[in-house]
């Protein structure tokens, strides 16, 4: 069975400071990771996929992750925060041989002047 | 441009009344998916559709339907059956089974049923 948890359903970072979301996943086979963030009333944007090659990836807007197995972590990360970095994330788990992708419960990033 | 369009992004409803939300991508994708949210629960899967003519319940089917007839349209009825209708509804499309595949989303449609 796969399962996604985002360690914190809140996150506050000054602007120009690190931002780090956390997330753990389950799943039984090798899976595939992504990161999604989503602006109010707004659909979700893909930011980061993890898919069996690199186990660092590298996403747009400066964001990374790093795919660590015997954590079973994929932990977003950007070394300096942006007021446009305001949002809800979302961290996605998905496995082989099926069609459903298993979100997490978000991670909402305040960014503070 | 190719993309998810979803319409309309406002929908008003009384109780007791069917509403179709639609969803229409131009992406050339086989998948097609159906979420709602509500806020704290992310997003929860009402219904997907590997192929036309074809489509599976997701999590939280009950009170909802769905067709397609079309590659590229996936609607959603939202059934006078469903309890708490009033959400925010997410289509997207995969281009199909491979485990690289990403969704891309549509803008949503916020739905008020009083």
């Amino acid at each position: 069975a796969q399962s996604v948890t985002q360690l914190d359903s809140h996150v506050s970072v000054s602007e120009g400071t690190p931002v780090l979301l956390r997330c753990n996943y389950s799943s039984s086979y090798s899976p595939s990771l992504f990161w999604y963030v989503q602006h109010p009333n707004k659909g979700l944007q893909l930011l980061l996929k993890y898919t069996s090659a690199a186990t660092l990836v590298k996403g747009i807007n400066g964001f990374e992750a790093e795919f660590k197995k015997s954590e079973t972590s994929f932990h977003l990360t950007k070394p300096s925060a942006h007021m446009s970095d305001a949002a809800e994330y979302f961290c996605v788990v998905r496995s082989s041989g099926t069609y459903k992708y298993i979100f997490g419960t978000g991670t909402r990033l305040k960014v503070l002047a | 441009d190719g993309g998810i369009t979803q319409s309309p992004k406002y929908l008003f409803r009384k109780e007791g009344q069917n509403v179709t939300l639609s969803c229409e991508q131009n992406l050339n994708h086989d998948a097609m998916y159906w979420y709602r949210q509500d806020p704290g629960q992310g997003l929860r899967l009402i219904y997907y559709s590997q192929i036309v003519n074809d489509f599976q319940k997701g999590d939280i089917a009950e009170g909802y339907s769905v067709s397609r007839e079309k590659k590229e349209s996936f609607p959603l009825t939202v059934t006078s059956a469903q309890k708490n209708p009033t959400a925010f509804y997410l289509c997207a499309s995969s281009m199909g089974l491979a485990l690289s595949y990403e969704q891309y989303f549509g803008p949503g449609t916020r739905l008020t049923v009083t």
